[in-house]
């Protein structure tokens, strides 16, 4: 298994530029979900699904949006990147959304100009 | 709002040396509280704490968890230069589908 694959690996954009960060799991998991990494802030919860077709809001979605349309892949668009927006974004995906079998993927560093 | 807090944000220390992380939280349909490990890298999963005062051991790792007073700690003894990582406290509420609260973690460099 692959695991938890996220490309790209790193980004530039400039502001007001549109993109979407690729997240996809082989293990079939139902629960997949996306953080951004900020200094002296954790993780914090973006966007989350708990299965195919269900998608629902984290801590902080504004900026972001998700689809689910299969089990395997959760991508993130950003469809106006802005200077706040630069971030280490890591997918993550589990079983059952339990947080002991919660597998990340290795992240992807972006950076908005 | 939930919220998880971790202290100190970071220590220096030399090898053989124990530490102590600290985590304390305020949430909401508290379900567990869990502990990982970040080397520059993506979280790796060190423990999972449900019931207060049992103590999750791995090797030179262990945790305990106090619900009553809403905080957990993690200790390291004997340090070694691979424990240097940044240390994350997660709290898993029943509020984004059960989905975790990070604290904003603990820089930890053990110096040779």
């Amino acid at each position: 298994n692959a695991g938890v694959t996220q490309t790209p690996k790193f980004q530039v954009l400039k502001t007001g530029q549109s993109m979407t960060l690729q997240c996809a799991q082989d293990m079939n998991h139902e629960y997949m979900s996306w953080y951004r990494q900020d200094p002296g802030m954790g993780l914090r919860l973006i966007h989350y699904s708990v299965g195919a077709g269900i998608t629902d809001q984290g801590e902080v979605p504004n900026g972001y949006n998700v689809s689910r349309s299969t089990t395997e892949d959760f991508p993130l668009r950003l469809l106006s990147a802005a200077p706040s927006q630069t971030s280490v974004y890591f997918c993550a995906s589990s079983l059952q959304g339990d947080g002991d079998t919660q597998y990340f993927g290795p992240g992807t560093r972006l950076t908005v100009l | 709002e939930d919220k998880v807090v971790q202290s100190p944000l970071s220590l220096v220390v030399h090898e053989g040396d124990t530490v102590t992380l600290n985590c304390s939280y305020e949430v909401t349909n508290f379900r567990s509280l869990l502990w990982y490990k970040q080397e520059k890298k993506a979280p790796t999963f060190l423990f999972m704490l449900t019931s207060s005062g049992i103590e999750k051991k791995s090797g030179r790792l262990s945790s305990i968890l106090d619900k009553k007073e809403l905080f957990s700690i993690l200790n390291i003894t004997a340090t070694q230069t691979g424990d240097s990582a940044v240390y994350l406290c997660a709290v898993e509420a029943v509020k984004y589908g059960n989905k975790l609260v990070f604290g904003a973690g603990t820089i930890l460099r053990v110096k040779s």
